[in-house]
């Protein structure tokens, strides 16, 4: 059953703590995508990655850090550095960055307490 | 960089009635997608379409890109229907990176 995972589905952190969201595709897709939703807004570009060990900063990339390091995952690391990171993550892949038909996995929602 | 307006931001309808909502966008693009957020989030692809018309069940939509909008149409609208429909384009220029718009968010009475 292909599809895109993300994990987890609700995270709750403290001030001043690094957490790690988890993205993992089963499409055989080359790109993948970070990003950031917050109450009532659309989506804003966090990261996004062409191929496997290249990765190039979104719109909104400060206080966040991403690897791609096999074709089927791509993690986003939330940092104490981002000054306001509740908020509900989501991670899409495409079959090449080329051709960008974006499909999405179900979301993390981060609450920072 | 580029700019997306979708409109008009709220919609409500009640059950069976037809709907249209626009997309306008500054710039040209290379690639368009239509999607619907569900209640818990979760986007749904509704249509890929950086130009000409395609048709889906009781949903189509039309990007004219020369002109710079596209049209999502809702025919017989279910409670289903309900959530918020967000257009995404991938601009030619300013690093090639995905633009949402702000979404229309559409209320169908029973």
């Amino acid at each position: 059953d292909g599809g895109i995972t993300q994990s987890p589905k609700y995270l709750f952190r403290k001030e001043g703590q690094n957490v790690t969201l988890s993205c993992e595709q089963n499409l055989n897709h080359d790109a993948m995508y970070w990003y950031r939703q917050d109450p009532g807004q659309g989506l804003r570009l966090i990261y996004y990655s062409q191929i496997v060990n290249d990765f190039q900063k979104g719109d909104i990339a400060e206080g966040y850090s991403v690897s791609r390091e096999k074709k089927e995952s791509f993690p986003l690391t939330v940092t104490s550095a981002q000054k306001n990171p509740t908020a509900f993550y989501l991670c899409a892949s495409s079959m090449a960055f080329s051709y960008n038909e974006q499909f999405f996995g179900p979301g993390t929602r981060l609450t920072v307490l | 960089g580029i700019q997306v307006e979708q409109s008009p931001p709220d919609l409500i309808l009640q059950e069976g009635a037809n709907s249209t909502l626009r997309c306008n966008f500054s710039d040209s693009v290379n690639n368009l997608q239509w999607f619907h957020q569900n209640p818990w989030g979760q986007l749904i692809n509704l249509f890929y379409i950086p130009s000409g018309t395609k048709q889906n069940g009781r949903l189509s939509a039309t990007t004219v890109a020369t002109e710079r909008y596209s049209l999502l149409y809702i025919s017989s609208s279910q409670t289903t229907d309900s959530g918020v429909y967000f257009c995404a384009v991938l601009g030619n220029t300013g690093g090639f990176k995905t633009i949402f718009g702000a979404g229309t968010r559409l209320f169908v009475k029973a």
